[in-house]
């Protein structure tokens, strides 16, 4: 098992352009989820997903968007880059709440991500 | 809203124990967990605690859960160079969807 697979490990953007992160997971996970990870701040919910084809805001959703049209892919999407979107994007997958006792989310190793 | 707050860094001996604390502010939060991120990696589930226990251990680590003060913290015993990493805090908020909400994140140097 692969696990949470996360591509590409690293990007470059000017300001203005587009991108679209692809995070993987072969565990059968139900949930998924992009995190953003800025120093001195931790980690904060961007969107997330409770199954194939439905998506939902996080805490900081402005300028990012999602799709979920397989279970095993959740992409996050961002149209307009601007150099606030500088940081460590961490996509998760967990099973969903109820079935089991610690809801644990799997992390992928994370990609960096620098607007300029 | 909820807030979780942890010191930003811990600097041990090899051999020595290591103490990170963790506290929030959600009352009615049922799960408390801490995760383990590596340099370039992402993050790692070490232990959980549910909400109605007061403390968990599990080999090395030993969690203590004081919800009267709402704090939290991470006992690693004979910590070793391989523990270097930065460990997170996180509740799982009783409210809505039940995300997680994560603590800024403790790095944990561990000199020989």
């Amino acid at each position: 098992n692969a696990g949470v697979t996360q591509t590409p490990k690293f990007r470059v953007l000017k300001t203005g352009q587009s991108m679209t992160l692809l995070c993987a997971q072969d565990m059968n996970h139900e949930y998924m989820y992009w995190y953003r990870q800025d120093p001195g701040m931790g980690l904060r919910l961007i969107h997330y997903s409770v199954g194939e084809g439905t998506t939902a805001k996080g805490e900081v959703p402005d300028g990012y968007n999602v799709s979920r049209l397989k279970k095993q892919n959740f992409l996050l999407g961002l149209e307009s880059a601007a150099p606030s979107q500088t940081s460590v994007y961490f996509c998760a997958s967990s099973r969903p709440l109820g079935s089991g006792m610690d809801n644990e989310q799997f992390f992928g190793p994370g990609t960096r991500l620098t607007v300029l | 809203g909820e807030d979780v707050e942890q010191s930003l860094f811990l600097s041990v001996r090899e051999g020595d124990s290591s103490v990170i604390n963790c506290t929030y502010t959600d009352s009615s939060s049922t799960y408390l967990y801490w995760y383990k991120q590596e340099p370039g990696a992402g993050l790692q589930l070490l232990t959980y605690i549910f909400s109605n226990m007061d403390m968990k251990q599990d080999q090395r680590l030993t969690v203590l859960l004081n919800k009267k003060d709402k704090h939290l913290s991470l006992r690693i015993a004979d910590t070793q160079t391989g523990d270097s990493a930065i460990y997170f805090c996180a509740e799982r908020s009783n409210t809505g969807f039940q995300k997680l909400v994560f603590g800024t994140g403790t790095r944990l140097l561990v000199s020989p």
